[in-house]
């Protein structure tokens, strides 16, 4: 069965310090995983995307990993921020089927970052 | 280039009231995805539709939900007969193509209150 489990469910730090927030999937056949940011009451916006051949990306304070053999991502937030407190969501692609649906959610980790 | 737009952003019903929502999609898209997202939960996917086609319902309940993409006109979520379970943010997303390879673009939400 396709599934796609973040860890932790929430999380809370304090303004500065780093964190790392973890994806698990069983997705198969596998082509691609993104990650979204989803701020309270908005809708949820890609901060990048991991395809099988790359291991590591960043864009700014945002790092994401990928080791494809055991099916995991995680993305690390450096000096982490008030506005990057959120919702983020792990995307997992499975390649495309003939007409159906194939991507594949998680159900987010719930980062807080207080003062 | 406007981005993918939903309204209305609020709507209230009473129980046994008919809710229609909509979806424009960013321009050049012809994929469009319909997701409810509970309160604290994570995004469902409920249907996927590209012109005058439904690709993939099966995240849709099969009473009282219909989704549509007319040729001309934006997506429309209509629920009959709303019952209080309903109550739910309701996200539309978009790509140029189908969701596998491309990135979804997400509108604001409609969240829906059944009294």
């Amino acid at each position: 069965k396709n599934q796609v489990e973040q860890s932790p469910q929430s999380l809370i730090i304090l303004e500065g310090k780093n964190c790392t927030l973890q994806c698990n999937y069983t997705v198969s056949p596998f082509s691609n995983l993104r990650w979204y940011k989803q701020d309270t009451g908005r809708g949820p916006v890609s901060l990048t995307i991991m395809t099988f051949s790359e291991n590591t990306k960043s864009n700014g304070r945002y790092t994401a990993t990928l080791d494809a053999d055991t099916k995991q991502s995680s993305l690390h937030i450096t000096a982490s921020q008030l506005s990057d407190s959120a919702s983020y969501i792990c995307v997992v692609s499975a390649k495309k089927g003939t007409g159906a649906n194939n991507l594949f959610f998680g159900t987010g980790t719930r980062l807080t970052v207080i003062p | 280039n406007a981005g993918v737009m939903q309204n209305p952003r609020h709507l209230v019903r009473r129980r046994g009231q008919e809710a229609r929502l909509r979806c424009s999609p960013m321009k050049g898209h012809s994929h469009v995805y319909w997701y409810r997202q509970l309160p604290e939960e994570g995004l469902k996917f409920m249907v996927y539709l590209q012109k005058e086609n439904i690709i993939d319902e099966s995240g849709m309940p099969k009473e009282r939900f219909s989704a549509e993409f007319p040729k001309e006109g934006p997506s429309i979520l209509r629920i009959q007969q709303v019952v209080r379970g309903d109550s739910a943010a309701y996200f539309c997303a978009s790509s140029p193509s189908s969701g596998g390879t491309g990135e979804l673009f997400f509108g604001e939400g409609s969240r829906l209150t059944v009294l």
